[in-house]
């Protein structure tokens, strides 16, 4: 199956501070997710970006499929972006299933 | 509904013991996804719906685990004999219509097998 890379595996930054995500694919994709798994476990949405460049608030994200990495970018981080980000996608457009990076634990301190 | 509901929150059980865990997906979304997430791991893909049949079950470990969505929309995770070993959370996902769609996640079951 496809290998899904992330790095770094854990991340703690200073109220304020930025910091980039990255995803690493093993073969070509038709779907890319971002999510933010919180304390209480829920996985939140961020962006839907198989290609191309996204920004939503103080979160951006940037796909270059051909060269099968994402980037997730946060600015001005704050207490509450703690949690862990993960990084799935879809192989084949008749796959279906979403395969997940092993996440990065990002912690944020006052 | 407003999001991807799912019951029960956490659900403590003995080994060997059935348990039933419950998924109800956003109004108008015929594909469903099953996916597990042990501790300190991503999750993983279990089984795939669209519509009422399983489209893909690929992803489930063994033939104690079982999935229905008779009528196409709420689903029902079974598992039987349960083991030590399935102790983990379950998530349900839903999409509006299967391939290269955003996948909306419930917050999921947290099931211990004692």
């Amino acid at each position: 199956g496809i290998q899904v890379e992330q790095s770094p595996p854990d991340l703690i930054l200073q109220e304020g501070a930025n910091s980039t995500l990255r995803c690493n694919f093993s073969d070509s994709v038709n779907n890319l997710q971002w999510f933010h798994q919180n304390p209480w476990g829920q996985l939140i949405n961020l962006f839907y970006i198989p290609s191309g460049t996204k920004q939503n608030g103080r979160l951006s994200a940037t796909t270059v499929a051909t060269e099968r990495y994402s980037l997730l970018y946060i600015s001005s981080s704050q207490t509450t972006d703690s949690g862990v980000y993960f990084c799935a996608v879809e192989k084949n457009i008749d796959d279906y299933k979403l395969s997940f990076g092993a996440g990065t634990t990002v912690t944020v301190r006052a | 509904g407003a999001g991807v509901s799912q019951t029960p929150s956490n659900k403590v059980t003995e080994k060997g013991k059935y348990v039933e865990l419950r998924c109800d997906p956003i109004s108008g979304h015929t594909a469903l996804y099953w996916y597990r997430q042990s501790l300190g791991q991503g999750p993983e893909f279990l089984i795939y719906f669209q519509g009422t049949g399983a489209a893909d079950d690929s992803g489930l470990p063994n033939d104690r685990f079982f999935a229905v969505r008779p009528e196409g929309s709420v689903s029902t995770l079974k598992i039987q004999r349960t083991e030590r070993g399935d102790s983990a959370v379950y998530l349900c996902a839903s999409s509006l219509d299967g391939t290269q769609e955003t996948q909306y996640f419930g917050p999921g079951t947290r099931l211990l097998v004692l």
